[in-house]
């Protein structure tokens, strides 16, 4: 079992809708949960991190953990074309590596 | 934010030269940075963490004579390709580590475009 996992996608949503993005993690020990989107031929950039279990939102953005499912998502509200990239879970181990999942691919159709 | 910068953006080289690439916090200090390799249509993949005055810890199946690691100071790491081939064109990226509190997270550079002719 990978140690992080996601959908690889493409998942794609019509422009306006909300797009739902999972993650499932195995080391029932890890404290801190990170969303980095990725366009195209860039770097990840960070846009949510979460700490704690409930949800966190960030103007159209909410992370959702759930460590006793091992479970965190984030939710795109009003999903444009410019969100369209592939989104990265991540979680921190100890030491402070960041441990990865393969990454969905979002794509919004206008 | 914090800010993370890279020198150069993208660089072109002769097979068997070596390759100087700059990782920068700008706002704050990183005690440690990690560097990245990254193919098309592939997943990131950590190379090594690059730990300030003490020498860098390399991923399994890494080179460390290959990929040169210096963290000189608590704002810049470098990473040296040496003797480059072909096969080490790819996106390099690197990030660092910002901690506040109980807050640790990392901020990615925008990368290095390496290729080796």
């Amino acid at each position: 079992q990978k140690e992080v996992e996601q959908n690889s996608g493409p998942l794609s949503v019509p422009e306006g809708a909300i797009a739902s993005l999972n993650c499932t993690y195995s080391d029932r020990g890890s404290q801190s949960f990170f969303w980095y989107r990725q366009y195209s031929g860039k770097s990840p950039e960070l846009i949510m991190f979460i700490y704690s279990n409930g949800d966190k939102e960030d103007g159209r953005f909410t992370a959702q953990l759930n460590k006793a499912s091992q479970y965190v998502s984030l939710l795109i509200r009003d999903s444009q074309p410019s969100d369209s990239a592939t989104y990265l879970c991540a979680v921190n181990n100890q030491g402070g590596k960041l441990i990865f999942g393969q990454g969905t691919e979002l794509s919004v159709k206008p | 934010g914090a800010v993370v910068s890279q020198h150069p953006s993208w660089v072109i080289c002769k097979s068997g030269t070596s390759v100087k690439i700059e990782c920068r916090s700008l706002d704050f200090q990183a005690t440690t940075m990690f560097w990245y390799r990254q193919f098309p249509k592939q997943s990131l993949m950590l190379m090594a963490t690059s730990n300030e005055g003490s020498k860098a810890t390399y991923e399994q199946g890494v080179e460390k004579d290959k990929f040169l690691i210096n963290h000189a100071s608590l704002t810049l790491s470098t990473l040296t390709v040496t003797s480059a081939h072909p096969e080490d064109s790819s996106f390099y990226i690197c990030s660092a580590r910002a901690l506040a509190g109980a807050r640790d997270t990392q901020y990615f550079g925008p990368g290095t475009r390496l290729t080796v002719l």
